[in-house]
């Protein structure tokens, strides 16, 4: 069966410092990968997706990169965290059977002080 | 561009309520429509979907109808219970392109 993790669940950081999210996916191959952002009492934001190796796709411009080092591997960054950073970020693959819906990890709640 | 729209919350209910939480899209298609539940802390489990005209999707007691002519997926239980307090997004999907989100409604229901 196909699972996601994503790690690590809470992190606090000062603003300035960087950030490493990572995300992995199990018993699947070549999936499609998403980072969202939910900040505080809001909906879902797409940041990132990647339908391959080495293949970003960015929604929206702002500090944060991603890469996909390994094929079931999303990693998002950022070099320098802004306050606005805040937020819970999700990491999710696409299914490849019914419709192709999205199935989540479990999130990670970053803050930035 | 593609998008849906939630009824805003948020809504509290007393145990054993009628539940509707109300979703609307635009499309210049015929979308894939789903609804997603969020519990305290978690990320986000699909709940339902539907994927033409006239489908009903249902899962642990509730209910959802793709109506075309409305261009709408209501999300309806017939009872809830406090264990479904959570943030309920709808969503869509057109030609296996990216899922799009609404705001997300949240859910308080009290014994």
């Amino acid at each position: 069966s196909q699972t996601i993790h994503q790690w690590p669940a809470t992190l606090v950081q000062p603003v300035g410092s960087p950030l490493s999210l990572e995300c992995t996916v199990e018993g699947t191959s070549n999936p499609n990968l998403y980072w969202y952002r939910q900040a505080a009492g809001r909906g879902l934001q797409l940041l990132f997706y990647s339908v391959g190796i080495g293949q970003i796709s960015s929604e929206v411009p702002q500090n944060l990169s991603a890469s996909r080092p390994q094929d079931r591997q999303f990693i998002l960054s950022s070099k320098k965290l802004l306050l606005s950073d805040s937020g819970f970020y999700l990491c999710a693959y696409r299914g490849t059977g019914g419709v192709g819906e999205l199935f989540f990890g479990e999130g990670s709640r970053l803050t930035v002080l | 561009g593609d998008s849906v729209t939630q009824m805003e919350g948020p809504v509290t209910l007393s145990e054993e309520a009628f539940l509707t939480i109300n979703c609307t899209y635009t499309a210049t298609g015929y979308p894939s429509l789903f609804w997603y539940v969020q519990y305290p802390g978690e990320g986000l489990q699909l709940l339902l979907k539907a994927t033409k005209a006239d489908d009903k999707g249902s899962n642990k007691g509730f209910e959802a109808t793709y109506r075309k002519e409305t261009t709408s997926f209501h999300l309806e239980k017939g009872s809830v219970q406090v264990s479904d307090s959570a943030v309920y997004f709808c969503a869509l999907m057109y030609n296996n392109n990216d899922m799009r989100f609404g705001a997300g409604t949240r859910l308080t229901v009290k014994p």
